[in-house]
């Protein structure tokens, strides 16, 4: 295990189709994290997991985005209807503990 | 409202030279301030992580100190090299359940020859 895998690393589509990322994090760590990452801004928090349990969920993550992590070990990102401005990175992070988080290399999409 | 603030925005220094980064933060309650570089298009790799009971902490040519009192950080960094060049992110946890991150808009830095 080399890290926090996430896939596709690229990803271009339409506006108005829906896309799914999904993210593969340390096997030992049970904690997972989505952030969403815009051109010259830090990472802004979307939801967070302890097992298959999502235990919260910002703002950001509006009706047209869903996050799983059914067995509690790989979570996918789902966005429906995507927009132009859902246009950013996406990055997942994933911890055993609060403490130490380990981000994944994310997947940059652009919506046409 | 807790935020980080970071400067400068962007920085060129030459090749060997030293330089030093700075973070104010407002976070509350505070558990932890990390310092993170990040490569453009890739994810934020860790670089040195503080609780507040830690002051100074190195990580090869790195070394960031904190300040718990006045809520300041820097990341000095040694003999720059130009795979330095990338931007470089303090993040501060918040004791809230999860841990939740703060993150600043980060420093560009661009080392030049």
């Amino acid at each position: 295990d080399t890290g926090v895998s996430q896939n596709p690393r690229h990803k271009i589509t339409k506006r108005g189709q829906n896309v799914t990322f999904r993210c593969d994090p340390i096997s030992e760590h049970n904690r997972l994290y989505w952030y969403r990452q815009t051109l010259g801004q830090g990472p802004e928090f979307l939801t967070y997991f302890q097992n298959e349990a999502q235990l919260e969920k910002s703002r950001l993550l509006s009706d047209r985005f869903s996050a799983e992590r059914p067995k509690g070990s790989f979570s996918t990102l789902e966005i429906q209807r995507t927009e132009q401005g859902d246009s950013a990175m996406y990055l997942c992070a994933s911890s055993l503990t609060g403490y130490g988080y380990t981000f994944g290399s994310g997947t940059r999409l652009t919506v046409v | 409202k807790n935020q980080v603030e970071q400067s400068p925005q962007s920085l060129i220094i030459l090749e060997g030279k030293n330089c030093t980064l700075q973070c104010n933060y407002t976070v509350s309650p505070f558990s932890n301030l990390r310092w993170y570089k990040q490569d453009t298009g890739r994810g934020p790799v860790s670089l040195t992580i503080m609780t507040f009971s830690e002051n100074t902490k190195s990580n090869g040519r790195y070394t960031a100190t904190l300040d718990a009192d006045t809520k300041q950080s820097s990341l000095h960094i040694t003999a720059s090299q130009l795979s330095d060049s990338a931007s470089y992110i303090c993040v501060v946890s918040a004791n809230t359940g999860f841990q939740k991150l703060v993150f600043g808009t980060g420093t560009r830095l661009l080392v030049s020859p």
